[in-house]
């Protein structure tokens, strides 16, 4: 199976960025998300990067993959308070998908 | 984007009953759906893998009896909780992979909260 290891908390300020981690141990890993999870509320993928790529920009989100150490990494530019929320990285084989436990990103005024 | 729905997105029952929660791709055909546990505060567990037309694939220490799910169409997956009991209070959460293409993202739905009184 698939191991996949995030910080569970994170603290900012608001305007600051915002970096999230994840590694995993599946080296034979195709697809690496990243999912946003608000209160009570089901996931919303945010943004996601192939195996073979190293970096994906997505207006304040960046991706860093470095495949080489299983690691995998989230930075949120500008951080606003409504990105308060667990923000999950998840890696797939094409046959499942397997999730970390969480980050918390709280967003201080 | 694609759209996937959980119905019903609460549910409040009582133990002993069973209780039937929906997965359906709205706008794309999906021959695999995957059903997800998660307990307050945790992470997402996958519970089993539901293909189109066969038995579901369960992971280990999920009780297949006990968790019926039932993939009958290319839009529609069900998980049927049986004798529910308060340790199956939970939120559930199904998603679904778009089989015309291979990008490999999965859509999800909402989610169900299913509280056992």
């Amino acid at each position: 199976g698939e191991d996949v290891e995030q910080s569970l908390f994170l603290s900012v300020r608001e305007g600051d960025s915002s970096v999230i981690n994840c590694t995993y141990t599946d080296s034979s890993s195709t697809y690496l998300y990243w999912y946003k999870q608000e209160p009570g509320a089901g996931l919303q993928l945010l943004t996601y990067i192939f195996s073979n790529m190293d970096m994906k920009q997505d207006q304040r989100l960046t991706v860093l993959l470095n495949k080489k150490d299983k690691h995998l990494s989230l930075r949120i530019a500008d951080t606003q308070t409504g990105d308060s929320a667990i923000y999950f990285c998840a890696v797939s084989n094409n046959n499942d998908m397997r999730f970390g436990a969480g980050t918390r990103l709280t967003v201080k005024p | 984007g694609a759209v996937v729905s959980q119905h019903p997105s609460w549910v409040i029952c009582k133990s002993g009953t069973s209780v039937k929660i929906e997965c359906r791709s709205l706008d794309f055909q999906a021959t695999t759906m995957f059903w997800y546990r998660q307990f307050p505060k945790q992470s997402l567990m996958l519970m089993a893998t539901s293909n189109e037309g066969s038995k579901a694939t369960y992971e280990q220490g999920v009780e297949k009896d006990k968790f019926l799910i039932n993939h009958a169409s290319l839009t529609l997956s069900t998980l049927t909780v049986t004798s529910a009991h308060p340790e199956d209070s939970s939120f559930y959460i199904c998603s679904a992979r778009d089989r015309t293409t291979n990008t490999g993202e999965l859509f999800f739905g909402e989610g169900s909260r299913l509280t056992v009184l």
